[in-house]
């Protein structure tokens, strides 16, 4: 069975703090990260895919890094905003995009 | 832009009954998922679908469980005898190529009484 880990399992910040938060996932069998912002009453938006060790993506204010070799993904924000309120989930894939492993999700609360 | 649609929103159902979730993926979309999550937990992988058949499913996918898509634009899930343990999120999503970004409906939650 598949272990996907994210930590912390809940944050609050104050408005205009930079925070970051882990997913932990398997090192063999890579095929890709997914992560994904979640709030309540709303579809899981997709915010970055993240295939090779060493990406970086960037989307406005969020940013992610990926370590495939020791199987880790970070999520940063810059300047968190009360929209960026969410749940943020990764996604796990091993399988070529056939099923996901989720992670438990970090619930972030910005505190206006 | 596109989105992933379901019906119904919330669904109440006795245990014994069959329920079937619906959901439209997004129209160029050629592989379809369904997930569940149990409140307080993971989201949880149930099946994935492909040119009209099942690509993959988890061990949660047991034969009180299938999938449909009838006509070009809906995709269901069908539960055939409801369990108290059935009551969950149920999340449809679709991906326009295998490995692409999976595109997430907002849920239908489903309570089994």
């Amino acid at each position: 069975i598949l272990n996907v880990e994210q930590s912390p399992q809940s944050l609050h910040v104050q408005e205009g703090d930079s925070t970051n938060f882990t997913c932990s996932f398997p090192s063999s069998n890579f095929y890709a990260l997914h992560w994904y912002r979640w709030e309540t009453a709303k579809s899981p938006e997709a915010l970055f895919v993240m295939t090779l060790n060493g990406d970086e993506k960037k989307k406005g204010r969020i940013s992610a890094t990926l370590n495939t070799k020791e199987g880790y993904s970070y999520l940063y924000i810059k300047g968190s905003q009360p929209e960026d309120s969410a749940t943020y989930l990764c996604a796990f894939d091993d399988n070529y995009g056939q099923n996901f492993v989720f992670g438990p999700g970090t619930r972030l609360s910005v505190l206006p | 832009e596109p989105e992933v649609t379901q019906t119904p929103s919330h669904q109440v159902t006795q245990m014994g009954q069959e329920v079937i979730l619906r959901c439209v993926p997004i129209s160029n979309h050629l592989y379809f998922y369904w997930y569940r999550q149990i409140l307080g937990q993971k989201v949880e992988f149930l099946v994935s679908f492909y040119n009209n058949e099942i690509s993959e499913k988890s061990e949660i996918f047991d034969d009180q469980f299938s999938v449909e898509r009838p006509d070009g634009s809906n995709f269901t899930l069908k539960i055939r005898s409801t369990k108290l343990e059935d009551s969950a999120m149920y999340f449809c999503a679709s991906s326009e190529a295998q490995g692409d970004t999976q595109y997430f409906g907002p849920g239908t939650r489903l309570t089994v009484l």
